[in-house]
């Protein structure tokens, strides 16, 4: 089945950039997620990507994509204490089913 | 955006019980809800896929008797554990699609089990 990978831990320290990797399996994915999730909270929608493009900015956040690795980066700059947090990476593969596929998710620590 | 709640956010109940979990997309008409289960330090785990005015379609290995779940309108599902014990004790998130085009899933806050 479709599989999503993501390095568990990433501590920074404040200012600096973030940058959180993902992997994924599934070649006919069409979408391609990060969620953010504080302690105790759902998770929020921070931004997405769809699989024919390269390269999505959105104020602080980058998002990298290179269909032919399966490989999916969110880039975060000038990170603030705010930003700590789990960050999901999820894939959303062909079909109509709308299932979405998460990562384990990568706790960002970022130090002041 | 697009907001969904759930209710309770937190739920402390006896084993033997049942508990129910609602899912509400605030602003949207979500044409399908998913639940899903999240474990400590785990990713989340898809339980079933829940369209409006159909049964659920539940993944694999999870009881259909046991979650039950009823998505009654455009705007609401909920989730019913029934005869709830210890090992169900979990956080259960929904989220909601709302079958726009944009292929975007808006998650609840999640709701904390604890069963005693």
């Amino acid at each position: 089945g479709e599989d999503v990978e993501q390095s568990l831990f990433l501590s920074v320290r404040e200012g600096d950039s973030s940058v959180i990797n993902c992997t994924y399996t599934d070649s006919s994915s069409t979408y391609l997620y990060w969620y953010k999730q504080e302690p105790g909270a759902g998770l929020q929608l921070l931004t997405y990507i769809f699989s024919n493009m390269d390269m999505k900015q959105d104020q602080r956040l980058t998002v990298l994509l290179n269909k032919k690795d399966k490989h999916l980066s969110l880039r975060i700059a000038d990170t603030q204490t705010g930003d700590s947090a789990i960050y999901f990476c999820a894939e959303k593969g062909g079909g109509s089913n709308y299932k979405l596929t998460f990562g384990k998710g990568t706790l960002l620590t970022v130090n002041p | 955006g697009a907001v969904v709640s759930q209710h309770p956010s937190r739920v402390i109940c006896k084993s033997g019980t049942s508990v129910k979990i609602e899912c509400r997309s605030l602003d949207f008409q979500a044409t399908t809800m998913f639940w899903y289960r999240q474990f400590p330090k785990k990713s989340l785990m898809l339980m079933a896929t829940s369209n409006e005015g159909s049964k659920a379609t539940y993944e694999q290995g999870v009881e259909k008797d046991k979650f039950l779940i009823n998505h009654a309108s455009l705007t609401l599902s909920t989730l019913t554990v029934t005869s709830a014990h210890p090992e169900d004790s979990s956080f259960y998130i929904c989220s909601a699609r709302a079958g726009t085009g944009l292929e975007t899933q808006y998650f609840g806050p999640g709701t904390r089990l604890l069963v005693l």
